[in-house]
């Protein structure tokens, strides 16, 4: 059974830094296309960050430049650094995989297939 | 990029139902998938690929996708449906992937 379990989350003063972690069971992570999503409070999902299992990254704009994303293949983990944090940073955050399809032999990245349960990030002043 | 519209709100009543929209130029060109996150809770994927319906999704949950709207369209409403639900692509090929629509609180009166 696929498991995605976050942690890290805190309450941290604007300019600060956070490291979350999210930690898989039932798979493995460097395989796999681990995305952070999140959601502000009473507010939408946004998709944050992507590490392909080639080891591409990509980021949203607001978060692009602060925002680090990275895998431990010795953890089956995944974790975005989180620095130079700002107000509109505060929401929840989620661990989530993609799923897709092979489509003449390559794997095609479509969905958000598996989720955690999220980590609360409060940034404050 | 892609920039999906949904209604903020649908309203239906028990035993009707309910269709959320999905609007974008050309979205009927790109796989549309849709989640359900109710309450305090993560989000559950239960159409993807505009028509699919992962194992463990009532029948009930359907999509249709063509022009520049995707629909997600859920017969005989129960109580149970009430959530927030979204809409999301993969524009791959670009530096910002992952694109959500605004969500749609669905109540059932």
């Amino acid at each position: 059974e696929v498991q995605l379990v976050e942690s890290g989350g805190a309450l941290v003063q604007p300019g600060g830094s956070l490291r979350l972690s999210c930690a898989g069971s039932g798979f493995t992570v460097s395989f796999n296309y681990m995305t952070w999503v999140r959601q502000a409070p009473g507010k939408g999902l946004e998709w944050v960050s992507v590490i392909y299992s080639d080891g591409n990254t990509y980021y949203a704009d607001s978060v692009k430049g602060r925002f680090t994303i990275s895998r431990d293949s010795s953890k089956n983990t995944v974790s975005l650094q989180m620095n130079s944090l700002r107000g509109d940073d505060t929401a929840m955050y989620y661990c989530a995989t993609l799923g897709g399809r092979v489509v003449d032999l390559i794997f095609v990245p479509n969905y958000f297939e598996y989720w955690g349960q999220g980590t609360l990030v409060n940034v404050y002043s | 990029s892609y920039v999906l519209t949904q209604p903020p709100s649908v309203s239906v009543a028990p035993g009707k139902t309910a269709r959320i929209t999905c609007g974008e130029d050309n979205i009927g060109s790109k796989s549309v998938h849709w989640y359900r996150q109710k309450a305090s809770q993560a989000p559950v994927v239960v159409v993807y690929y505009n028509n699919d319906r992962p194992s463990g999704i009532s029948g009930r949950f359907s999509g249709s996708n063509s022009g520049n709207t995707a629909t997600l369209t859920i017969s005989r409403v129960e109580a149970g449906d009430e959530a927030d639900y979204y809409c999301q692509v993969w524009d791959s090929g670009t530096d910002h992937p992952g694109v959500f629509g605004g969500g749609t609180k669905l109540t059932v009166l």
